[in-house]
This record gives structure tokens, C-alpha cells and sequence, in this order.
């Protein structure tokens, strides 16, 4: 199985730009890469998912490599709601493997 | 509200009883899926329906969990003879297409 890396954590100022690395050495070439986070108490949500262009949606930017083995998740405008665990998942069909994913704290 | 609804949202049980759980999915997806979640881990994948049928059972859903989804729409997750590690909270989603999931505020299970 493609397996992601993410960083455990990661601050963030309010109004300031996230960017959320997320290593996915081993993916195939026709395999997509989705975002989804975790608001404290709260399902996950989809945020955003691509293949190898760059996509941009009304919550996210996804910035892939042209490699493809890394993609940058991006809040452009970081708020306070914005906190919350962010899981880069890789591919294994419908059954989300999320990880341990980045914890993201925007502060005031 | 059309999201994923989840009833109820809190159980609390003493070990040994059984507890069911419902999820009604948004109503235009044919696929419907369970995860549990414990403290300070991200969500497993238990189980999928396509329509009424359930494709695929995590190893981790022991004899004692069951799930249905009769009809093709709202789905339950039975648990017999809980026990203390069963304390968890299961998260239903459904989707249209299989990794774009639309997720319940899940079930906290507390098992004393």
C-alpha cells in the first residue's frame, strides 16, 4: 500500500497562509491524493483531491509535484476555524486510511 | 440539514449489553461506510455497503459487530456484548464516488 507522511504538527497565524506538506513517495501514476480534516468533536471532511495538476477549490489550494511524490495543502487565509487535524490520504480505494495526520493550530 | 445523521450521538452502556447504531445517509449516495475512532487516532474503516449489499468487512468488525443497510438506505451497527475496548466513537459516511466521503458527527461509545 502507497503509504503518506505528514508532520505531527504545526502552528499557524490568523489571516496568514497554511502549508501543509505531505509526502507520498510511493504512489502510482494514476493515483489521486485526497485531503480531508477533523474539527475537534466533528466527522472528517473532504477538502480537496488531485492527480497531478493543481487544484484549487473554495477551502484549499493542492499543490502537487511535478514528481508526484509530494503535495503542499494550502489555507490560503488562515482562521481560527481552521484548526483542526488535516489527513493527506493516499490511495487504497474507498477505504480512507487516515493516519495520524497534522494537527494544525491557527492562533490569534 | 441533508448531511449524514448519526443517532445517538452519545451511549453509554455497562459491558456485556448490546448497542445499535443508526446512520441515515445523504439521500442520493448508494454508498455507505462505518469507521471507528479512538482517542488520538485517526478513523478505521470497518465496513462498506454499495446499495444493500455489504462489500467488504474490516478484520477488525469481530462476530460481534453487525451491520445492515436494508433497502439501500439508512444502516445500522450492531454490537453485541460490548466490551471496554469496543469504547470508541464510530463515524458513518457516504459518497457517490468511493473517496469523496460525507461524514455523520459519529456515535461516542462508552463502554463501563
Amino acid at each position: 500500500d502507497a503509504k503518506t507522511t505528514q508532520p505531527t504538527s504545526m502552528d499557524c497565524a490568523e489571516g496568514r497562509a497554511a502549508n501543509l506538506p505531505c509526502n507520498h513517495s510511493t504512489i502510482s501514476g494514476n493515483e489521486y491524493v485526497y485531503w480531508y480534516r477533523q474539527i475537534h468533536s466533528q466527522g472528517p471532511q473532504y477538502i480537496i483531491h488531485g492527480l497531478k495538476n493543481n487544484e484549487t477549490n473554495e477551502m484549499a489550494s493542492l499543490i502537487i509535484t511535478e514528481d508526484r511524490k509530494s503535495s503542499t495543502l494550502i489555507l490560503p487565509h488562515a482562521t481560527l476555524r481552521d484548526t483542526a487535524v488535516y489527513y493527506c490520504i493516499g490511495p487504497n480505494d474507498y477505504k480512507l486510511s487516515f493516519g495520524a495526520g497534522t494537527t494544525v493550530t491557527v492562533r490569534a | 440539514d441533508t448531511g449524514v445523521s448519526q443517532d445517538p450521538r452519545h451511549k453509554i452502556t455497562k459491558r456485556g449489553q448490546n448497542v445499535t447504531f443508526r446512520c441515515d445517509p445523504i439521500s442520493e449516495h448508494n454508498r455507505l461506510y462505518w469507521y471507528r475512532q479512538t482517542l488520538g487516532q485517526g478513523p478505521e474503516f470497518l465496513t462498506y455497503f454499495q446499495n444493500e449489499a455489504q462489500l467488504e468487512k474490516s478484520r477488525l468488525l469481530s462476530d460481534r459487530f453487525s451491520a445492515e443497510r436494508p433497502k439501500g438506505s439508512f444502516s445500522t451497527l450492531e454490537i453485541q456484548r460490548t466490551e471496554q475496548g469496543d469504547s470508541a466513537m464510530y463515524l458513518c459516511a457516504s459518497s457517490r464516488r468511493p473517496r469523496e466521503q460525507y461524514f455523520g458527527p459519529g456515535t461516542r461509545l462508552t463502554v463501563t
